[in-house]
């Protein structure tokens, strides 16, 4: 059964960078073609879609591995990237603000742009909090 | 602001049927069928119960049904049962430069 786990700092100061990882385990992260992402959500507010990176599971589509997207919202200061040798994917959110407190998800989801986002598998959130 | 508006709350009592609306622009929905729907019971991860506007992952009961017209898609809970009660979330792909636009969510209260 495939699980995630989040991982990284709590407490981040205003301007720095937040950088967190998402630890996979009891599946490859290179055994099917899918995508892995990041999702946010302040206290007491709603998700908010960061970015999603592709990981292929075929030798087919091997060149689209690491193939990122972002919320537009938030490219300038996002980067996602994947290890899978170590079944890990990992955000970098540059310029952090109190605005960026947030509980931070990490999840696994389809295998095409259009249900990245579809998180079939969570983590079970680390709470990330902007103050100096 | 989020691109997607969901009514803040929706309650039912129990057997009963509850229908949580989703809301946006033609650009929010990117013309694509492509709508998912989330469950978050408090303090917990959401979990995914509606991809692809209708399809249930396993484990979902058939209870959870959705369907999308137009700019407008639907959440529907059958014969509700107290463990519904949670906040859901609306979410669609919106086009190649933003795969998930949000919801504000909806908080099901089940009487």
């Amino acid at each position: 059964q495939l699980q995630m786990q989040e991982s990284g700092p709590g407490l981040v100061k205003p301007s720095e960078t937040l950088s967190l990882t998402c630890t996979v385990s009891g599946v490859p992260m290179n055994s099917s073609n899918s995508y892995w992402g990041w999702i946010r959500q302040p206290p007491g507010k709603g998700l908010e879609w960061i970015g999603s990176v592709y990981q292929s599971g075929t030798t087919y589509y091997m060149s689209y591995t690491g193939t990122t997207y972002y919320n537009p919202s938030l490219k300038s200061r996002v980067t996602i990237s994947i290890d899978s040798s170590n079944n890990q994917f990992s955000l970098n959110l540059a310029s952090v603000t109190a605005a960026d407190t947030a509980i931070y998800y990490c999840l696994r989801g389809g295998s095409f742009p259009a249900v990245a986002v579809a998180g079939f598998f969570w983590g079970q959130g680390t709470l990330v909090t902007v103050s100096s | 602001q989020s691109a997607l508006t969901q009514p803040p709350s929706a309650s039912g009592s129990p057997g009963q049927s509850v229908t949580i609306s989703c809301t946006g622009s033609g650009s929010d929905f990117g013309g694509y069928n492509y709508v998912s729907w989330f469950q978050q019971h408090p303090g917990k991860a959401p979990k995914l119960v509606i991809y692809e506007v209708s399809k249930r992952p396993s484990g979902v009961p058939d209870r959870f049904s959705a369907s999308k017209s137009g700019n407008t898609a639907s959440l529907t809970v059958s014969g509700l049962q107290a463990e519904d009660e949670a906040d859901y979330y609306c979410c669609s792909y919106a086009g190649s430069n933003n795969l998930g636009v949000f919801g504000g969510g909806t908080k099901l209260t089940v009487l």
